[in-house]
């Protein structure tokens, strides 16, 4: 058991640019979940996947947004035409099925210029 | 609607002083509870959960809350508090898909 590792830490980048973020799961994990948390708030939750379906998605999941998780394991999160209201912390969590607890990893801190 | 309130978001306790951190849910079914602490920069680590059973649950670091249904509380406790218990803790509930639904979060300091 690795953890659930988020690639990259930390990404800084200008508004109007698109980014894209990786998560791996825990590898025998079927469920993965995407958070963004601003700063003095708790993660809200933006979407998840169990294996390779998309099932939910929150209405802060706005159209610039957009998760695939090709085969079932890792999980890309991008964000197109970025505005200085997406800077936060993105975090990706995964857990087994049912209501297991989830494991996060350390989330990627995206900074809008 | 699901949400969870911390009402408390700074508190600080001297080292060796006991803790009490509060949480009140709002949860149609039998709420899954969990309590996550995050250091600063880092992801949220699990300290325990309530799923059914036993209302007063062990987690690790010497912490424990107690689900209180006629509340709508799980309070997180500690007897004894480190110096390297200072971060935020979170208090959530697990909706349905598994997804999590987070307070606000309780920013722990601790004085030496």
């Amino acid at each position: 058991d690795t953890g659930v590792s988020q690639n990259p830490r930390h990404k800084i980048t200008k508004r109007g640019q698109n980014v894209t973020f990786r998560c791996d799961p825990i590898s025998e994990h079927n469920r993965l979940y995407w958070y963004r948390q601003t700063l003095g708030q708790g993660p809200e939750f933006l979407t998840y996947f169990q294996n390779e379906a998309q099932l939910e998605k929150s209405r802060l999941l706005s159209d610039r947004f957009s998760a695939e998780r090709p085969k079932g394991s890792f999980s890309t999160l991008e964000i197109q035409r970025t505005e200085q209201g997406d800077s936060a912390m993105y975090l990706c969590a995964s857990s087994g099925d049912g209501n297991q607890p989830q494991h996060f990893g350390d989330g990627t801190r995206l900074s809008i210029l | 609607a699901q949400s969870v309130t911390q009402p408390d978001i700074h508190i600080t306790v001297s080292e060796g002083a006991s803790l009490e951190l509060r949480c009140n849910y709002s949860y149609g079914a039998t709420p899954y509870l969990f309590w996550y602490v995050q250091s600063p920069g880092q992801g949220l680590q699990l300290l325990l959960k309530y799923f059914s059973g036993d209302t007063l649950v062990q987690g690790i670091k010497g912490f424990e809350a107690e689900f209180k249904r006629s509340q709508s509380s799980f309070n997180l406790r500690k007897p004894s508090v480190h110096w390297s218990d200072a971060a935020e803790y979170f208090c959530a509930v697990g909706a349905l898909e598994g997804k999590l639904i987070f307070g606000q979060g309780t920013e722990l300091s601790v004085k030496p």
